[in-house]
């Protein structure tokens, strides 16, 4: 079955600065790559998604890149706000089944 | 437009009892994920179900857990005889045919056995 392997798994980075979490995945058959975001006591919410015949993506100031040769894919947060502190789990999906990473806790200083 | 629903948001049992977490998918969504969270730890998939069928539920432990997703009303999963190691967040996915990848997510409820 797919594994899927996060990096970091915490993250603290200055205000304005930016953010970037990795992730490798192992079944060639995943075509669909969502990024969720966490905040204490709620459920993840989707923030960005790629599928496999993309190599980039971009909303506002986030993006994601997707290296299908490699397995790899990453999540770029630009002009990091204290807001954006939060839990970070990359996944990746086939047909039936997704599975994620274990997950970026991202500290946005002031 | 309601989101994924799920409740109770809090769950407290004692060591035996039996435990009912409920969730409502998204409207017109018939595909269902449960996921399993440990403090401080990823989601573990447990089962995938769409209405009356259970697709997928390689996650789930061999006994004492189950789940439903009937024709009318949330799908359910149902923890027996629970013990302390089973006390943890559990969240519940939904997704539309048309994108059944495309998981949103419910709040979760927190199960405390004590």
């Amino acid at each position: 079955g797919e594994n899927v392997e996060q990096h970091p798994s915490t993250l603290s980075v200055q205000e304005g600065d930016s953010a970037v979490i990795k992730c490798t995945y192992s079944d060639s058959a995943s075509n669909y790559f969502p990024w969720y975001k966490q905040e204490l006591g709620k459920g993840p919410q989707l923030i960005i998604d790629i599928r496999s015949n993309v190599g980039e993506k971009k909303d506002q100031r986030i993006a994601v890149t997707l290296n299908k040769t490699a397995k790899h894919f990453s999540l770029h947060i630009t002009e990091t706000q204290p807001e954006d502190s939060a839990v970070y789990f990359c996944a990746a999906s086939g047909n039936n089944d997704m599975r994620f990473g274990a997950g970026t806790r991202l500290t946005v200083k002031p | 437009n309601a989101g994924v629903m799920q409740n109770p948001r809090h769950l407290v049992r004692r060591r035996g009892q039996e435990a009912r977490l409920r969730c409502s998918p998204m409207k017109g969504h018939s595909h269902v994920y449960w996921y399993r969270q440990l403090p401080e730890e990823g989601l573990k998939f447990m089962v995938y179900l769409q209405k009356e069928n259970i697709i997928d539920e390689s996650g789930m432990p061999k006994e004492r857990f189950s789940a439903e997703f009937p024709k009318e009303g949330p799908s359910i999963l149902r923890i027996q005889q629970v013990v302390r190691g089973d006390s943890a967040a559990y969240f519940c996915a939904s997704s539309p045919s048309i994108a059944k990848n495309i998981q949103y997510f419910g709040a979760g409820t927190r199960l405390s056995v004590l």
